[in-house]
């Protein structure tokens, strides 16, 4: 049974860094093809995908928020950690760590999410 | 990016209604397309991959179709546990977006 689930402050102040960890089971990232995003969202609006690191560490980012987020892994613990600088009340979200499942399209991969976790509220306000 | 809007944006519906939900892409995705459903404090759910294939679990009363640019998800006789948000969602190697979503409420 996959499982997965987000920790992390409730509660940050603005201009602070956001660190979350998203805890794992029923699957490794040391496994080829396993793969795990980062996605927030907004009170009243769709999903907004902040992340990616695959099983050999390639990792992928949001065109918007590239230059504040960090996403990484640690493969003994089956987690997987995002940082995001410079917090904004904008930045108040529900935060969810999800598993992609991949299928080989042309050249690459098309992708989506499989398995969420139940996801996390951040508020940053002072 | 690949675009996606969603109609209607809400949707009222009764207990034994057949609903359908059409989401367009701005660009061909072929089937590349997933749905989700999100109820109230809750993680999305994934109830639709590769535009017509069913999750395991999800009910039979939910079927997916489409091709190219548009896709409808629809629900043959919506039960009072469907009363949610529903997202379309294309298949990406790297940058993912979803649709704006359809909320389907009690008419």
């Amino acid at each position: 049974q996959v499982t997965l689930k987000e920790s992390g402050p409730a509660v940050v102040k603005p201009t602070q860094t956001l660190t979350l960890t998203c805890t794992f089971s029923g699957f490794s990232l040391s496994t080829s093809g396993m793969r795990v995003s980062w996605i927030r969202q907004s009170p009243g609006k769709a999903p907004e995908w902040l992340a990616r690191i695959d099983w050999d560490d390639d990792k992928f980012y949001s065109t918007s928020l590239k230059t504040r987020v960090s996403i990484s892994k640690d493969t003994s613990k089956n987690q997987v950690v995002l940082t995001m600088t410079n917090m904004d009340p904008v930045d108040t979200a529900t935060y969810f760590c999800a598993r992609v499942s991949c299928a080989a399209a042309g050249t690459g991969w098309a992708c989506y999410f499989d398995k969420w976790g139940q996801g996390m509220l951040v508020t940053v306000s002072s | 990016d690949i675009q996606m809007t969603q109609s209607p944006s809400t949707l009222s519906a009764s207990v034994g209604d057949r609903v359908i939900i059409t989401c367009r892409a701005s660009q061909s995705i072929n089937t590349w397309l997933a749905w989700y459903q999100q109820k109230p404090g809750k993680a999305p759910k994934i109830l639709i991959y590769k535009a017509s294939s069913l999750e395991s679990g999800v009910p039979s009363r939910f079927s997916g179709s489409g091709s190219g640019t548009e896709f409808t998800l629809t629900i043959s006789s919506l039960q009072p546990d469907d009363y949610a948000t529903y997202y379309c969602q294309p298949y990406s190697a790297h940058i993912f977006t979803f649709g704006p979503g359809t909320k389907v409420d009690i008419k």
